[in-house]
């Protein structure tokens, strides 16, 4: 059981490339979610999915794409990378709506730089 | 809009200590609090998870509490070690989307 994986782990991109972050997690889990993590600012949910086929926007979702094919991967993609897109990236899941009794479990995370 | 708050933002003790970070949100429409602990360039780990309808739980030397009609958690760290210096985040569970919010962080720095 390898819980939540992402890759890449670090990454530098120049302004105007695209890529995707990838993330996935082998515990049977509906719900999934990104967050980036900027100094001084915290955690903010970018993309979330509440199941396979099901995606929904968080508090920052511009410049991000995602789509759920699968229970299992989420990926994020950058349309056109910006510096503003600098950030540490992490994804998380949990077994239902992150109510209740419904731990979130995270990733390693994604260190993007854009220059 | 859910506003988290964490207080002190950071914090150094002599090991052996007995320590209380605080957290304080301004919706009490919650489903719940999770406390976490974040290494550096690590992940976040989760600690504790209360229920909005909990008053505390409990994890070996951890003790975290909610008061929900005043917007407050607690999180107790009982016999402080120097292992257990890190980053700890609260963060609220709320709204249609059940989104979580999170707070800053208490950066712990617990001396040998």
């Amino acid at each position: 059981n390898a819980g939540v994986t992402q890759t890449p782990k670090f990454q530098v991109l120049k302004t105007g490339q695209s890529m995707t972050l990838q993330c996935a997690q082998d515990m049977n889990h509906e719900y999934m979610s990104w967050y980036r993590q900027d100094p001084g600012m915290g955690l903010r949910l970018i993309h979330y999915s509440v199941g396979a086929g099901i995606t929904d926007q968080g508090e920052v979702p511009n410049g991000y794409n995602v789509s759920r094919s699968t229970t299992e991967d989420f990926p994020l993609r950058l349309l056109s990378a910006a510096p503003s897109q600098t950030s540490v990236y992490f994804c998380a899941s949990s077994l239902g709506l992150a109510g209740g009794l419904n731990e979130q479990f995270f990733g390693p995370g994604t260190r993007l730089t854009v220059l | 809009k859910q506003e988290v708050t964490q207080i002190p933002a950071a914090l150094s003790v002599p090991e052996g200590e007995n320590l209380v970070l605080n957290c304080s949100f301004t919706d009490s429409a919650i489903y719940n609090l999770q406390w976490f602990r974040q290494d550096p360039g690590k992940g976040l780990t989760s600690l504790l998870l209360i229920q909005s309808s909990q008053r505390e739980q409990t994890s070996g030397r951890l003790n975290a509490s909610l008061d929900k009609s005043s917007g407050r958690s607690t999180l107790y760290i009982a016999a402080s070690q120097p292992g257990d210096s890190a980053t700890y985040l609260c963060a609220v569970s709320g709204g249609s989307n059940y989104k979580l919010t999170f707070g800053k962080g208490t950066l712990l720095t617990v001396n040998p």
